[in-house]
């Protein structure tokens, strides 16, 4: 089943401008993953924002956590054609041992040179 | 350190066949998850195996089965292919229950399965 919904479905954008991407979900969640995937390939984990945390740095990315309205965003900063890929929200619940993913549908982000 | 190895990574076969998609997980991980991605959607769950038992399974018929070996790594089998397995099948490892960290997945590059 599919919980994160990222929005926008697709984003297209100049290198050295910002990308941000939103994802939205609808359970009690432990933590917030963003993956990437470059086409028809593996994905790559990217990073982790637990609940209790609103913001969380890597390199040229920056997630943050809205618990109170189920949503989050990543933010892509200084943007290179390498960047383009497919971006993926991923929660993991509060359930014991419950250690399943739900995924969204994906943002399709493409960098042009 | 070995990634997640899959394979084969293409393969071909025909309305009511079999497949066998075989996964060895990244070294120290115990516990292997299987996904279907179909073009242009996001990966599916379809189970997870842990100490060689199926301990999650996603809205998947019982056409698909799986296996885990003591040595972690896994299969996935698929029994009367339909046109709509064609998909790409990702199997990801990550560390088990016991663990206390979040369940990050590490991925394999995937298997391309087409159904003719």
């Amino acid at each position: 089943s599919q919980q994160g919904e990222e929005d926008p479905q697709a984003l297209s954008i100049q290198e050295g401008e910002n990308a941000t991407m939103n994802c939205s979900y609808k359970t009690s969640i432990n933590n917030l993953q963003w993956y990437r995937q470059n086409s028809g390939r593996g994905l790559v984990h990217l990073i982790l924002i637990r609940s209790n945390e609103r913001e969380k740095h890597s390199g040229r990315l920056r997630v943050t956590l809205d618990t109170s309205k189920k949503s989050s965003s990543l933010l892509i900063t200084a943007s290179r054609a390498a960047d383009t890929a497919s971006y993926f929200c991923a929660t993991g619940e509060n359930a014991g041992n419950n250690r399943k993913l739900i995924w969204g549908l994906g943002t399709s982000l493409a960098v042009n040179p | 350190d070995a990634g997640v190895t899959q394979s084969p990574t293409h393969l071909i076969k025909t309305r009511g066949q079999q497949v066998t998609l075989r996964c060895s997980p990244k070294s120290g991980h115990d516990t292997v998850s299987w996904y279907q991605q179909a073009l242009g959607q996001g990966p599916q769950f379809i189970f997870q195996y842990y100490e060689e038992e199926e301990r999650q399974r996603g809205n998947f018929p019982d056409r698909f089965s799986g296996h885990q070996f003591p040595n972690y790594s896994s299969e996935l089998n698929v029994n009367a292919l339909l046109l709509g397995d064609s998909a790409l099948y990702l199997c990801a490892s990550s560390l088990g229950p016991k663990s206390s960290g979040a369940n990050v997945l590490t991925f394999g590059a995937g298997s391309r399965l087409t159904v003719l």
